[in-house]
């Protein structure tokens, strides 16, 4: 099946840093989502980016697909970004489920 | 993600007890989905539906039975749950094509507890 390997599986920053998160595919890619779960439990959608690049505020996100990787980026990070961070991607073919990766742990410490 | 509501947040309820989790969406999506996430996991999937029929079903004990009544509603009956149960159930709902591969949108889950 479809593996998604997420990297690192834990990061730990002070306020302020700015840091990168991987995601490999072990296959094309063609549907592409990053979430942010936050301690609560809320899976929020951080990017939908099959391929190419895309900005959100302090956030970042870019995913080669020829190389079957997606990246990403946190810029000042603040102790509201701290949680869990999973990418996602889709089987080919209708109703097909999103494999999640095991997500990576991020603390941001004041 | 705040267009996919799900009720009630909490829940917890006894081996014995008959219980119902709700999700609504009204984004006009046509495909609806629930997992199931267990501590320190990713979400693991446990049924589709899509145009209101079931399309997938990962093997989900009985004990879990799905239904949506209409394109807007996914509910997913307990019933007879075991201590393992215990977990966050998170309803998610997409656009659906045959060719187009679209996001999915996560309501903020049901925190479930079995006694």
């Amino acid at each position: 099946g479809i593996q998604v390997e997420q990297s690192p599986p834990d990061l730990i920053l002070q306020e302020g840093a700015n840091s990168t998160l991987r995601c490999n595919f072990s296959d094309s890619v063609n549907n592409l989502q990053w979430f942010h779960q936050n301690p609560w439990g809320q899976l929020i959608n951080l990017f939908y980016i099959p391929s190419g690049t895309k900005q959100n505020g302090r956030l970042s996100a870019t995913t080669v697909a020829t190389e079957r990787y997606s990246l990403l980026y946190i810029s000042s990070s603040q102790t509201t970004d701290s949680g869990v961070y999973f990418c996602a991607r889709r089987q080919t073919g209708a109703n097909s489920k999103l494999t999640f990766g095991k997500g990576i742990t991020l603390s941001v410490r004041p | 993600d705040t267009e996919v509501t799900q009720t009630p947040k909490h829940l917890v309820m006894g081996m014995t007890n008959k219980k119902s989790l709700k999700c609504e969406q009204h984004m006009g999506h046509r495909a609806m989905y629930w997992y199931k996430q267990k501590a320190k996991k990713p979400p693991e999937l446990m049924f589709v539906y899509s145009y209101e029929k079931l399309s997938i079903n990962e093997s989900v004990p009985s004990r879990f039975s799905p239904e949506c009544p209409n394109s807007s509603l996914l509910n997913l009956h307990l019933h007879a749950l075991q201590p393992e149960d215990s977990a966050l159930y998170l309803c998610a709902s997409s656009q659906e094509g045959s060719q187009v591969y679209l996001p999915q949108h996560f309501g903020d889950g049901t925190r479930l507890s079995i006694l």
